[in-house]
């Protein structure tokens, strides 16, 4: 089973704009992850946020955690062409699982 | 420093066939991870090394896959009597686990795509 869900499958947006993807989970965990990948290869670490921490920035990424909904949110600020990829979570949970991840097309 | 790199970057094997991919860590990461991701889908987990322990081998989806790091480095993930539905990219990547098991950042390698055919 997968631990990590994230929402929604698919989004499209124009340049500029801020892209928000939701990810669930199931068990309790210690931190959470998200990653990026390109072309279906090459995933890249983004950030990084704990569980005793409900906000995190990192140049225009903003990462949320609210652990008694066991979800959290990426939101990609002044979206950019090359923002252009796949946004994965992922739990630290006994069986680190990643979800099915959110395709993110930004239109130029 | 280097990365995490795998070989070959593509494979194409007949159905039937046995394949090994190869995958070199991060020096001096201790955890190594093994993932396939089919088209479109996530990722799933199929074993972990974790310095000298047993691995943790409950993502292998059949006794057909197995997986051996020697000298807490270079890993090989084999699968025998390939399948078509093994076609997939197979990645790996590697962490210092200093926290223990996955409270550290995985650097993931470009991955390996297998196609059977």
């Amino acid at each position: 089973s997968q631990q990590g869900e994230e929402d929604p499958q698919a989004l499209s947006i124009q340049e500029g704009e801020n892209a928000t993807m939701n990810c669930s989970y199931k068990t309790s965990i210690n931190n959470l992850q998200w990653y990026r990948q390109n072309s279906g290869r090459g995933l890249v670490h983004l950030i990084l946020i704990r569980s005793n921490e409900r906000e995190k920035h990192s140049g225009r990424l903003r990462v949320t955690l609210d652990t008694s909904k066991k979800s959290s949110s990426l939101l990609i600020t002044a979206s950019r062409a090359a923002d252009t990829a796949s946004y994965f979570c992922a739990t630290d949970a006994w069986d680190m699982r990643f979800g099915a991840g959110t395709r993110l097309t930004v239109k130029p | 420093g280097a990365g995490v790199s795998q070989s070959p970057s593509n494979k194409v094997t007949e159905k039937g066939k046995d394949v090994e991919l190869r995958c070199d860590p991060i020096s001096g990461h201790t955890a190594l991870y093994w993932y396939r991701q089919s088209l479109g889908q996530g990722l799933e987990f199929l074993i972990y090394f974790q310095g000298n322990s047993a691995p943790d081998k409950s993502g292998l989806p059949s006794d057909r896959f197995s997986a051996e790091r020697t000298g807490g480095s270079v890993s090989t993930l084999t699968i025998q009597r390939t399948q078509q539905e093994d076609s997939a990219v197979y990645l790996c990547a590697s962490s210092l686990a200093s926290g223990g098991r996955s409270t550290d950042t995985q650097y993931f390698g470009p991955g390996t795509r297998l196609t059977v055919l």
